[in-house]
């Protein structure tokens, strides 16, 4: 089965300081991947960034990057230069190849951005 | 493209009600899950449709259903409403890519149940 762990549940970054949120996962599947989603106050769960298992290099869209240490089974996401926007929860999912269409999420990291 | 659409996105019930709630995904996603969100409980599985099927499950009454038309949007339904059924109910749709999905999520309704 898969699993993931986020342990942050609250976070504080001041504006324009970059801030590190943790994730790690647990799967027996060799073919998985590890997802990141934020959720602000509104709602909505909006994609940010992806990591397949077999990508050589760690993914980066922006601002977001998400560094994968395979061996120690973590997908951190780092937000730089945050910004007062990027208050909001963040949650991390994974999928796996064998298990299909069916995500596995953390129990999310809730940051605040402070001026 | 146009994103994922959830109607309505607000609602209040009372208890005992039926409700039915609307996604309509991605134009071309063939696959929409479905997520009950409480603060208690976090996000939680409710179901998965793919080409008109339903092709995982979770652990939730059979007072919850859902169904997905030709066209992919799909409607879930909860009958004999509880208090505990208050919650943000969000839809995905996916794409998958390479043998993974990437799911891609509405923007939620908010059910009260009072």
């Amino acid at each position: 089965a898969q699993k993931i762990t986020q342990t942050q549940p609250g976070m504080f970054v001041q504006e324009k300081e970059a801030v590190t949120l943790d994730c790690t996962y647990d799967t027996s599947d060799p073919s998985y991947g590890l997802f990141w989603y934020k959720q602000p106050s509104s709602g909505e769960m909006i994609f940010l960034i992806y990591q397949g298992s077999y990508d050589q290099q760690n993914a980066t869209e922006g601002r977001y990057s998400l560094n994968f240490q395979k061996a120690r089974k973590s997908a951190n996401l780092v937000i730089s230069a945050s910004q007062l926007g990027d208050s909001a929860m963040y949650f991390c999912a994974m999928s796996a190849s064998n298990t299909g269409n069916q995500f596995y999420f953390g129990t999310g990291t809730s940051l605040t951005v402070i001026p | 493209k146009a994103g994922v659409t959830q109607t309505p996105r607000y609602l209040i019930k009372t208890r005992g009600q039926q409700v039915t709630l609307s996604c309509s995904p991605i134009s071309g996603h063939r696959s929409v899950s479905w997520y009950q969100q409480t603060p208690g409980q976090g996000l939680q599985f409710l179901f998965e449709y793919f080409s008109e099927t339903q092709r995982n499950k979770g652990n939730f009454p059979g007072r919850f259903s859902g169904r997905q038309f030709s066209n992919s949007r799909s409607e879930m339904n909860v009958s004999t409403l509880e208090l505990g059924d208050s919650a943000l109910y969000l839809c995905a749709s996916s794409l998958q890519s390479g043998g993974l999905y990437t799911q891609y999520f509405g923007p939620g309704t908010r059910l009260t149940v009072l």
